[in-house]
């Protein structure tokens, strides 16, 4: 069965680094998303992703983030400087549309690449 | 603000009994609602979807009712298993201009032999 992979699955690195952090969607799926989880918090939205741009983006989702897609099969969140409070699992996600649609289609979501900030 | 509340935060219940879970929202217009399953440690996993005009959703064990009137939903679990333990997670997504979904914080379930 098809899967959302992530890499790695555990980032340490120190506060002011930039770091990369790689999903591989499933093949024939056109949205991609980030979430992240805060130890012992809830799941939160960053960034959907479609036709090579930013589809939506929370409030969280600030200069210090952006995506890429830079070939036909990884999707990047990129974290610039990163900050103690960036310390989180980071989720990737996909699914085969999404927007006005988004109610029909399932997310698949990876097993997630947990950050420490240092 | 658009939020989704659950309830029980936590619950024990031993193998073979039934449960359910209850979420709440105040998201508005409403699009469609998704009960997902997550494992300690691991990515969410969906269950069911429910759009405003399906008021009940089963996926084998679990079975979700949605209210839109009330903005409530519920996921029953029967004949629980082992492996059912798992943080259950309910999540809401806006209509119209926004589609950024709203996560509650999940029911923390946890089955004993």
């Amino acid at each position: 069965e098809p899967e959302v992979t992530q890499t790695p699955s555990h980032q340490v690195t120190q506060m002011g680094q930039e770091v990369i952090l790689r999903c591989v969607p499933i093949s024939n799926h056109l949205y991609f998303y980030w979430y992240r989880q805060i130890l012992g918090q809830k799941v939160e939205f960053l960034v959907s992703f479609y036709n090579n741009e930013i589809s939506e983006k929370s409030e969280i989702f600030d200069d210090q983030f952006s995506v890429e897609r830079p070939d036909g099969s990884n999707f990047t969140l990129k974290i610039r400087s990163t900050k103690l409070e960036d310390s989180a699992m980071y989720f990737c996600a996909s699914s085969q549309l999404g927007g006005v649609l988004a109610g029909a289609y399932e997310q698949y979501f990876g097993p997630g690449t947990r950050l420490t900030v240092t | 603000k658009n939020q989704v509340e659950q309830s029980p935060q936590s619950l024990i219940i031993l193998e073979g009994k039934n449960c359910t879970l209850q979420c709440n929202y105040t998201v508005s217009p409403f699009s469609n609602l998704r009960w997902y399953k997550q494992d300690t440690g691991r990515g969410p996993v969906s269950l069911t979807i429910m759009t405003f005009s399906e008021n009940t959703k089963s996926n084998g064990r679990y079975t979700a009712t949605l209210d839109a009137d009330t903005k409530q939903s519920s996921l029953h679990i029967t004949a629980s298993q082992l492996s059912d333990s798992a943080s259950y997670i309910c999540v809401v997504s806006a209509a119209g201009g926004s589609y950024i979904p709203t996560f509650g914080r999940g029911t923390s379930l946890i089955v004993h032999p």
